[in-house]
């Protein structure tokens, strides 16, 4: 079984530029998640989706940050423009359509982000 | 959701059994209890996840007390590997709703020695 894939794995900018991450979940996952994860911390969510719906962007920086899940399938999120503190590994991660036990995420291996 | 605490780093050698615990007080009834591992430059990946009791799979043992307000990650013979942070982590089992999700630590980091 593919895992979660994501592009591109590693990205250089300069502060007010603008950035896009492409992820593609798990085959039949419903659920896509993306976390920010800063050096030294661990992983914040900043949107959850299920199907193309937004489930919970309440830590998502909406000034700044955009996500989208067309078909619900592939999701792309968008920094515009990027700052200094945004520099951080950008997680994608899916889930499967199970119910009843804590569902599991699966989580792709990151693009990691540097703002200059 | 419940705050976890767990320690920030441990030391090991290879071949040793690692217990990392978690404390948990506000653990809620609908909440299961959940450890990540993450290597460097990759994704947490899911280790076991249980509610009460013990569980075990083919990597750790998870012990989880009657009181459910602490948790032990169990890893046996670790090896150099190993060497990785492990998140735990509690939420309900609520299938896609938002009070499902995770909210990780910053975890505790193990080192493996040989």
């Amino acid at each position: 079984e593919a895992g979660v894939a994501q592009s591109p794995r590693y990205k250089i900018i300069e502060k007010r530029q603008s950035v896009a991450f492409w992820c593609n979940p798990i085959s039949g996952h419903a659920t896509l998640y993306w976390y920010q994860q800063i050096l030294g911390q661990g992983p914040k969510l900043l949107i959850q989706f299920q199907n193309n719906g937004v489930v919970d962007d309440s830590q998502l920086p909406k000034d700044r940050f955009s996500a989208e899940r067309l078909k619900g399938v592939d999701s792309t999120l968008k920094i515009q423009p990027a700052k200094l503190e945004d520099s951080a590994v950008y997680l994608c991660a899916s889930s499967p359509p199970t119910s009843g036990i804590r569902k599991t995420q699966y989580f792709g291996p990151g693009t990691r982000l540097l703002v200059l | 959701l419940a705050k976890t605490t767990q320690p920030i780093s441990m030391d090991s050698y290879e071949g040793q059994e690692v217990n990392i615990t978690c404390s948990h007080n506000n653990i809620a009834t609908n909440d299961y209890i959940t450890w990540y591992q993450q290597f460097p430059s990759q994704g947490p990946r899911f280790i076991i996840q249980g509610y009460k009791t013990k569980v075990t799979n083919e990597v750790a043992s998870l012990f989880i007390p009657a009181d459910r307000k602490s948790s032990t990650l169990s890893l046996p013979r670790v090896s150099l590997s190993d060497t990785a942070v492990y998140y735990c982590l509690v939420g309900e089992a609520n299938y896609g709703g938002s009070q499902g999700n995770l909210i990780f630590g910053k975890g505790t980091k193990l080192s493996v020695k040989p």
